[in-house]
């Protein structure tokens, strides 16, 4: 079964400063998503990134890009001059190209709580 | 704006109660899902419908149902509360074949 790893609970940044969140994931599959959310205070969920496995050329998205090592099953997600806005819960997660059924199903990591100290 | 709506914001329930948190969406999307999140243990699926029709469990379905009343709305239902199902609720759906999730705003569920 397919699982994501989010190994580092809590992290924190100075503003401006850049940090790197980890990722690993475990699949036999070739073809697969990747994504990034994230959920600050207010609870609502919103993707930041998205990478398509097939891909070689990693994601950018603004101060969001990310760092995707398919053969390490490793996609690390760095934000740049980080703003106090970013300061959230950040989930990594997984999905198939297609799953059996026809269903879509997300796989999740357990998140990262990022601060951001002014 | 288009997107994920879900109601009701925040519910309180007394113990063997029973309620529905309600969830639509406009984006012409096939699949839908429920979700609960509790700290630490990130978000579990409880209910998921692939497309207008279906219906299937997820990790931890026990003490839900759920309904798929047309390809707007998916409802998930408690039928006697318990203090174990006070969570966060979101549902979600999802659309073409390269996307992820869009998510409703949440429901903050008590249960005492």
């Amino acid at each position: 079964a397919q699982t994501v790893t989010q190994s580092q609970p809590e992290m924190s940044v100075q503003e401006a400063e850049t940090v790197t969140l980890s990722c690993t994931y475990d699949t036999s599959e070739s073809d697969y998503y990747l994504f990034w959310y994230k959920q600050p205070p207010s609870r609502q969920m919103i993707l930041v990134i998205r990478q398509e496995a097939y891909k070689q050329q990693n994601a950018t998205e603004n101060r969001f890009s990310v760092n995707f090592q398919k053969a390490a099953k490793s996609f690390s997600l760095k934000i740049s001059d980080s703003q106090l806005g970013d300061a959230a819960m950040y989930f990594c997660a997984y999905r198939k190209v297609v799953n059996a059924g026809n269903n879509r199903k997300l796989i999740w990591g357990l998140g990262t709580s990022l601060a951001v100290n002014p | 704006n288009a997107g994920v709506t879900q109601t009701p914001k925040f519910q309180v329930l007394k113990t063997g109660q029973s309620m529905t948190l309600q969830c639509a969406q406009d984006m012409n999307h096939n699949s839908m899902y429920w979700y609960r999140q509790d700290p630490g243990m990130g978000l579990r699926l409880i209910y998921y419908s692939a497309s207008e029709g279906t219906t299937d469990k997820g990790e931890v379905p026990n003490g839900y149902n759920v309904s798929r009343l047309n390809k707007r709305e998916f409802s998930l239902r408690l039928e006697s509360a318990a203090p174990s199902q006070t969570s966060v609720y979101f549902c979600a759906s999802m659309g073409g074949r390269d996307y992820g999730y869009t998510f409703g705003s949440g429901t903050r569920l008590t249960v005492v």
